[in-house]
């Protein structure tokens, strides 16, 4: 069954500051990987997707990385701003390319 | 990707009673998923909706708690019945489109249950 760790589980920067959040999976036999935001109460917004054959993927200040072998991500945000303030979630699709399975979340605060 | 809308945004219900969630996608969609998120935590699959059959539900979820309905590739709707306060969650719709494995999630249903 797969598995998926996020670290740290929250963190709080002054504005300005590049960061790294942290994705790990137990099973490296992935189709893709996506990283996505939370904003408090409120739904999913897909902002990266690897998929297995690829190393990364770039999107204005974000950075995710894959290492398959691994079974970790990271997702670097360059020059972090107080609207970056969310929830980071990190997520795997089942075998069947599908159905997700998530990690615990990232909390971040960016502090003006 | 298409406009995901889900309905009501957010809702308080009393116990004992039940709320049915819409999930509405401008274009057709091969999958069609529904999610728990339970207060602190991250996201639980409860089950897959499938066009025109029964949806297939995730262990620890049962239809009689959350039926599901999917008349159509772009409509789906999750009912929480017989609502208890351990029910208060985000509950969120999630679609694929075609062959693609990317997901998409609509914004959303805060329930609080009292």
């Amino acid at each position: 069954k797969q598995e998926v760790t996020q670290i740290p589980a929250a963190l709080s920067v002054p504005e300005g500051e590049n960061l790294v959040l942290n994705c790990s999976f137990t099973d490296s036999a992935i189709y893709n990987l996506q990283w996505f935001r939370q904003d408090p109460g409120k739904g999913l917004t897909s902002l990266l997707l690897i998929q297995s054959s690829q190393r990364e993927q770039t999107s204005g200040r974000l950075n995710a990385s894959l290492d398959k072998s691994s079974g970790r991500s990271t997702l670097y945000i360059a020059a972090s701003q107080p609207g970056d303030s969310a929830t980071y979630l990190c997520a795997v699709p089942n075998n069947a390319g599908n159905m997700l399975t998530f990690g615990g979340g990232t909390r971040l605060m960016v502090k003006p | 990707s298409a406009v995901i809308s889900q309905k009501p945004s957010r809702d308080i219900c009393q116990r004992g009673t039940s709320l049915t969630i819409q999930c509405q996608v401008d274009s057709q969609v091969t999958m069609m998923f529904w999610y728990r998120q339970q207060p602190g935590q991250s996201l639980t699959l409860i089950a897959t909706a499938n066009q025109g059959s029964e949806a297939t539900y995730e262990s620890g979820f049962v239809i009689d708690k959350f039926p599901i309905s999917r008349p159509n590739l772009t409509f789906s709707t999750l009912t929480v019945s017989n609502m208890s306060p351990e029910d208060s969650s985000i509950y969120l719709c999630s679609v694929n489109f075609g062959g693609s494995t990317e997901a998409f999630f609509g914004q959303g249903t805060r329930l609080t249950v009292v």
